[in-house]
């Protein structure tokens, strides 16, 4: 089983939709918890951070169940430039403080 | 604003033939990561170096070496490509545990 798992996608959305990808984790040791991007042949680059409290950023919120071992991230309001790859990632102590990554799920935005 | 910058861009090697990646951050961080990414398996840690002078293998470390040169530098060393390693190749590095990693701009290596 992988440790970070997510629909691979993709998800297709007409400008203006709102979309939500979710992910899981299995290790509960897991500690902190982010969102990247990923655009086409280039880095991955960070979105944002997930808190327990849940957070938003603009057109974006995040939310951990850590019971349920649950991630998600919420986009509202879709833009083209949405389009992108979202790599669900874990950190744990135990693992020397090193990311895990998840596969991503694909985010294709049409006008 | 140089961030994390990785030397070469692209690279095709024949099999058996050996190269090093080079990687150099100037934000002054202590943690440094090599990963490499294959269609449908995310990023997978290859080796990582929390502090200059100490190196650790990853979930994939077979076939490479590393060296932290200094806290800036940190490379990896493929001794005798296979084709198994054709994968694009990416250094991180981080300021400490709550925080997320900066990413260089990868390395895209073929291995014919």
């Amino acid at each position: 089983r992988k440790e970070v798992e997510q629909d691979p996608g993709p998800f297709n959305v007409p400008e203006g939709a709102t979309v939500a990808f979710n992910c899981t984790y299995s290790n509960s040791a897991s500690q902190s918890f982010f969102w990247y991007r990923q655009d086409c042949r280039k880095e991955p680059k960070l979105l944002m951070s997930v808190y327990s409290s849940g957070n938003e950023d603009g057109r974006f919120t995040a939310q951990l169940n850590r019971a349920s071992q649950y991630i998600s991230l919420l986009i509202r309001d879709s833009k083209l430039s949405d389009s992108a790859t979202y790599l669900c990632v874990v950190k744990h102590w135990e693992y020397g403080n090193k990311l895990v990554f998840g596969a991503g799920t694909i985010l294709r935005v049409k006008s | 604003n140089a961030g994390v910058t990785q030397t070469p861009k692209f690279q095709v090697l024949k099999t058996g033939q050996s190269m090093t990646l080079q990687c150099a951050q100037d934000m002054n961080h202590n943690s440094m990561y090599w990963y490499r990414q294959d269609p449908g398996m995310g990023l997978r840690l290859i080796y990582y170096s929390a502090s200059e002078g100490t190196t650790d293998k990853g979930e994939v470390p077979n076939g490479y070496n590393v060296s932290r040169l200094n806290k800036r530098e940190f490379s990896l060393r493929l001794e005798s490509a296979a084709p198994s390693q054709t994968s694009v190749y990416f250094c991180a590095s981080s300021r400490g545990q709550a925080y997320g990693y900066t990413f260089g701009s990868g390395t895209r290596l073929t291995v014919v």
